[in-house]
């Protein structure tokens, strides 16, 4: 089945540590982001990438970084400048350059639960 | 810059009646894209419902439809037959036409309890 898949499910961190979220797709999607959801406050975006080897900053990117080697892959990494990382962190995809709603409509992974300890 | 605003943190709607949940938005552009999104227990992203701004007719999907008051800058989600798995967190997301990026900017989200 086509889809987005996200790993771990759930990832607790230690102080200090560096942690890298896990995020794949095999929609043929162009472009991925990284959201980060906390209780009250929505989706803000994190990263995003519209191809491989580029990605941009989105509103809170500072403690955070990605890469995009592949086209279906687009993993997170949560630094230890991140100072307040407890979060549910949402990936999604878009198919970019295709016309109508399909190259409008973001679909998201499943998410990974972080916890720092 | 855009912003997506939701006034109503919670609502509650008794199973089979109907729920409206409000959505506003600020924008200078012409050419845009409105989305509900739903987030049930299981955080899962669903896609609920689009809007392309310069369609003048109101998208439905099944019990779903909404009102895109454009000159008003509002886009309100109308659930009709409310069923006890519509329970969830709905966000209103908004995204810039052609040639932007195509990031979301998301609401705060309503979240609405089905009481059967």
């Amino acid at each position: 089945d086509g889809g987005i898949t996200q790993s771990p499910k759930y990832l607790f961190r230690k102080e200090g540590q560096n942690v890298t979220l896990s995020c794949e797709q095999n929609l043929n999607h162009d472009a991925m982001y990284w959201y980060r959801q906390d209780p009250g406050q929505g989706l803000r975006l994190i990263y995003y990438s519209q191809i491989v080897n580029d990605f941009q900053k989105g509103d809170i990117a500072e403690g955070y970084s990605v890469s995009r080697e592949k086209k279906e892959s687009f993993p997170l990494t949560v630094t230890s400048a991140q100072k307040n990382p407890t979060a549910f962190y949402l990936c999604a995809s878009i198919a970019f350059l295709v016309g109508g709603w399909t190259g409008y409509t973001q679909y998201f992974g499943p998410g990974t639960r972080l916890t720092v300890l | 810059a855009q912003t997506v605003t939701q006034s109503q943190p919670e609502m509650s709607v008794q199973e089979a009646e109907t729920v409206t949940l409000s959505c506003t938005y600020d924008t200078s552009e012409s050419d845009y894209y409105l989305f509900w999104y739903k987030q049930p227990p299981s955080r899962q992203m669903i896609l609920v419902i689009r809007q392309e701004a310069y369609k003048q007719q109101n998208a439905t999907e099944n019990r779903f439809s909404v009102n895109f008051q454009k000159a008003a800058k509002s886009f309100s989600l109308k659930i009709s037959d409310s069923q006890l798995g519509d329970a969830a967190m709905y966000f209103c997301a908004y995204r810039s036409g052609r040639g932007s990026q195509g990031n979301l900017i998301f609401g705060k989200g309503t979240k609405l309890s089905v009481k059967p």
